[in-house]
């Protein structure tokens, strides 16, 4: 079982928006900044999202992320089909010095 | 430009052991924390190990604690994981990645692949 929980998949259509959750508790989540992956088929993960809220260079602002508590929530507007993917939340705990995924979301652009 | 190689994976033998490494560029290499995630085919992102910059602190999962090292060589800018006591639930394609920096894994590899079969 994943650390983190996330919808298995979500769906919409092309230039909709969607939202996808990631659930935690205080000792992860709570307490610790929000990472947020893209994995295109067939390629290594690729950092999406990070402290919370922040896009690295290059990453699109149709990307955002937010944390409210315990759970995480990853934004993605005006949707491509290229945005067909896997998405997965992260975090690091820093107390007890491990990481942790949730367990991934499908996402498909109909 | 940060690049993180992979190499070491290949088919082993229940019990077997093998070492990965992954060599790195583009950035201080012993200024940052490195990490291995695997994962396993059709499933999602599990973290292995991590180590800091000095080398003086690994961390493990519960998964592969006793039976994983992480270490580094910071002076070839190279990461290594030693695997043992291999089995089936290791196969998976195993990512170098630089961090934990503020949580997150900002650079990744391409990943090499460890199938675990007699």
């Amino acid at each position: 079982q994943s650390v983190l929980t996330q919808p298995p998949s979500v769906s919409a259509a092309p230039g909709q928006k969607v939202t996808i959750s990631c659930s935690g508790s205080t000792s992860n989540i709570g307490n610790n900044y929000v990472s947020w992956y893209q994995q295109l088929p067939g390629t290594a993960p690729k950092l999406l999202i990070h402290d919370n809220n922040k896009r690295p260079s290059g990453i699109p602002d149709r990307f955002s992320g937010s944390k409210s508590g315990t759970t995480a929530t990853l934004g993605i507007t005006g949707l491509q089909t290229g945005d067909e993917a896997d998405y997965y939340c992260g975090t690091w705990d820093s107390s007890l010095k491990v990481g942790g995924f949730g367990g991934g979301t499908k996402l498909t652009v109909l | 430009e940060v690049q993180l190689l992979e190499s070491g994976g290949g088919l082993v033998q229940p019990g077997g052991s093998l070492r990965l490494s992954c060599a790195a560029s583009g950035f201080t290499f012993s200024t940052y924390a490195m990490s291995w995630v695997r994962q396993a085919p059709g499933r999602g992102l599990e973290w292995v190990s991590s180590i800091s910059g000095s080398g003086g602190s690994p961390y493990y999962a519960d998964s592969v604690k006793g039976r994983f090292t992480i270490s580094r060589d910071n002076s070839k800018n190279t990461l290594f994981l030693h695997m043992y006591s291999l089995s089936a639930e290791d196969t998976a394609m195993y990512y170098c990645a630089k961090g934990p920096e503020r949580g997150r894994f900002d650079y990744w590899g391409q990943g090499t692949l460890v199938p675990v079969s007699s």
